[in-house]
């Protein structure tokens, strides 16, 4: 089985702080992302990247950014967290096109 | 832009009885449909797919629909039991792309 893990379940940060999100997958897909949700809104994309070093921003990518320096390795960065970003953080990855995507199981990021 | 539309939010079921949910899209290269099945407090898990050149598809209990013209497609879901309760999500592809737009998702409760 695929394993996505996202180094954390659960975060309280403040304001203005810079938040890093970790997501790690093992099965060497090429294609990762980010994904936050919220209810009512579902899952809308951040970023992605289809392979080492390279990104581009999905749906709502403004005060964030990705990092891609290994090919297991996704991370999100909020630079100046505020409390609008207060959410569920959804990692996925997938095995070139036409694969569904596996998830990993989320961060709740609350933004004080 | 691209979106898609899920309906209902809310689904109510006897134990037993079906259960369909709704999804209409607007990209007409859209050529993947995944539908996710999210449990509280877990990650989405992939419970069915279709590509575009199949209208049907079916797996035990589950069964999607696809009708390319009109752009819509639907999660059936027969004999449903409490198990089944959960959200789901749809998506559909950006394209021929690795990228997913979620539909907002329907919370099916089934009750016993």
């Amino acid at each position: 089985d695929v394993k996505v893990t996202q180094s954390s379940r659960y975060l309280v940060k403040r304001t203005g702080e810079k938040v890093f999100l970790e997501c790690v997958q093992d099965m060497d897909h090429e294609n990762m992302f980010w994904y936050r949700q919220d209810p009512g809104l579902g899952l809308r994309l951040i970023y992605f990247s289809y392979d080492v070093k390279m990104k581009e921003k999905g749906d709502i990518p403004e005060g964030y950014s990705v990092s891609r320096e290994k090919k297991e390795r996704f991370s999100l960065i909020l630079e100046s967290a505020s409390t609008n970003q207060t959410s569920m953080y959804l990692c996925a990855s997938r095995t070139g096109t036409g694969a569904g995507y596996t998830f990993g199981s989320g961060t709740r990021l609350t933004v004080v | 832009g691209e979106n898609v539309e899920q309906h209902p939010s809310t689904l109510s079921v006897q134990e037993g009885d079906s259960a369909v949910i709704k999804c209409t899209y607007s990209d007409s290269a859209s050529n993947y449909f995944p539908w996710y099945k999210q449990e509280l407090g877990k990650r989405p898990q992939l419970i069915i797919d279709i590509r575009s050149n199949v209208g049907e598809k079916k797996d035990q209990r589950i069964a999607v629909t696809l009708n390319k013209t009109a752009k819509h497609f639907s999660l059936h879901i027969t004999e449903t039991q409490p198990e089944d309760s959960a959200v789901y999500f749809c998506a559909a592809s950006r394209g021929n792309t690795d990228k997913l737009i979620f539909g907002t998702g329907t919370r099916l409760q089934v009750f016993p």
